[in-house]
């Protein structure tokens, strides 16, 4: 079954980090690029960036640079965003969709909540 | 940046009527490398349509995409009660890629 599948929802403090994961099946994985998208809570969608599958490079949105970091085990078919020193601001769902120009594919999402 | 302004914000009409959703794109999208999702209350989006008029893989027809340049439409022809969402377009022609703020469409 041609899927994503992401990690739980996660419940961390402020200034900790969270590591989200999406595995991939039912596909090359190495054949689609897979990007990140934040929908705060009652907001829209956000592009985050996306990451090259083939050679693991990663492109950053504006605003997600710094504090966030994309990367892969192409071994287990998995993508990960990595979010240090977590904000309040930060609490949000974060999916990961398979594709380069559109989004053909998505992850369920993971709840990332940030309080004290 | 391509920013995309989708209206109305919000749509309310009944079961079997006509919508139509506009989504103005900041400047031209070449290619017309525009998409429309579909999202409902707890789910992840959904694919409906790309390159402005294709629909994705088991979209019913009801579901049409016109437009080029700057303005595009996404049209449902006769509402059925699952199709009460929020929609939202994408844009693919540049980076960063962009997605309008969305339109809420309610059972009126």
């Amino acid at each position: 079954q041609v899927q994503l599948v992401q990690s739980g929802s996660e419940l961390k403090k402020p200034g900790a980090s969270v590591k989200v994961s999406c595995k991939a099946s039912g596909y090359t994985f190495s054949n689609y690029a897979l990007n990140w998208v934040r929908q705060a809570p009652g907001q829209g969608l956000e592009w985050m960036g996306w990451i090259n599958t083939n050679t693991g490079n990663p492109t950053y949105a504006q605003g997600f640079t710094g504090r966030f970091v994309f990367s892969l085990d192409t071994s287990v078919r998995t993508a990960y965003l990595q979010i240090s020193s977590l904000k309040a601001e930060d609490t949000a769902v974060y999916y990961c969709a398979r594709n380069w120009g559109y989004f053909d594919l998505w992850g369920r999402g993971t709840l990332v909540t940030v309080s004290s | 940046e391509i920013v995309l302004t989708q209206s109305p914000g919000t749509l309310s009409l009944s079961p079997g009527e006509r919508a139509t959703l506009s989504c103005r794109a900041s400047q031209s999208v070449s290619s017309s490398y525009l998409a429309w999702y579909q999202q409902k209350p707890g789910q992840a989006p959904r694919l409906l349509v790309y390159g402005a008029s294709s629909r994705a893989t088991g979209i019913p027809d009801r579901f049409s995409g016109s437009g080029s340049g700057t303005d595009f439409t996404l049209t449902i022809s006769r509402l059925e009660p699952e199709d009460f969402a929020v929609y939202y377009c994408q844009q693919y022609d540049s980076s960063p890629r962009s997605f309008g703020q969305g339109t809420k469409l309610e059972i009126k």
